[in-house]
């Protein structure tokens, strides 16, 4: 059975950097034609894409906020990283990670873990 | 970026009834679009993909269509489980994936 979990601080300082963890099971980071992306969702709007990374390292950003995203993978632990540098209280949200399958190209998540909200103010 | 729209952006639906909930994207993705159903307090979860194609131990009352720029998903008898948000994806033109402002479907 497949399983993701989030992973952040609750709260963050504007301008400061948020680190998200995704903590999966189930699978593994290497396994061939898997990938872990991360999405998120301010309160009462919809989905964003943020990020991707796929099993043969290869990296997928949102190009509106590319500049602010780091995505990583630590296989030894089964942990997807992603890090987004001056955060606003804009970026306040639910941020989830998700599992996707890869088929010549980008999927769908077909499992998510539950999210983790994350505020920002001073 | 591929813009994609759904409408209405709220449904109201009298349990056992039929929901048909729209999205239309800004350009071609062929078939390579999602629906993703949330639930209060929930994550997402994954209903179709491949426009047409239900997952893993999802509902036969759940049912997607269309390609191109025009979809549809239907819900053939509400169940008091589906009163939800809905979500449409694409993963076409990439980057960045795209969802859709979400339908809400509720009570009538």
């Amino acid at each position: 059975q497949i399983t993701l979990e989030e992973s952040a601080p609750t709260l963050v300082k504007p301008s400061q950097t948020l680190t998200l963890t995704c903590t999966v099971s189930g699978f593994s980071l290497t396994t061939a034609r898997v990938g872990v992306g991360w999405i998120r969702q301010p309160p009462g709007k919809a989905l964003e894409f943020l990020a991707l990374i796929y099993w043969d390292n290869d990296k997928r950003y949102n190009p509106s906020l590319n500049s602010r995203l780091t995505i990583t993978k630590n296989t030894s632990k089964n942990q997807v990283v992603l890090t987004m540098t001056n955060m606003d209280p804009v970026d306040t949200a639910t941020y989830y990670c998700a599992h996707s399958p890869y088929r010549n190209g980008p999927l769908y998540m077909d499992v998510w873990g539950k999210g983790t909200t994350v505020t920002v103010s001073s | 970026e591929t813009v994609m729209t759904q409408s209405p952006a709220t449904l109201a639906v009298s349990p056992g009834e039929r929901a048909t909930l729209s999205c239309r994207a800004s350009e071609s993705v062929r078939g390579n679009l999602a629906w993703y159903q949330q639930r209060p307090g929930q994550a997402p979860r994954l209903l179709i993909y491949d426009a047409s194609t239900r997952a893993s131990d999802i509902p036969a009352r759940f049912s997607g269509s269309g390609s191109g720029t025009e979809f549809t998903l239907t819900i053939s008898s509400l169940q008091s489980e589906d009163f939800a948000v809905y979500y449409c994806q694409q993963y076409f033109n990439w980057p960045p994936w795209t969802f859709g402002q979400g339908t809400k479907v509720e009570v009538k």
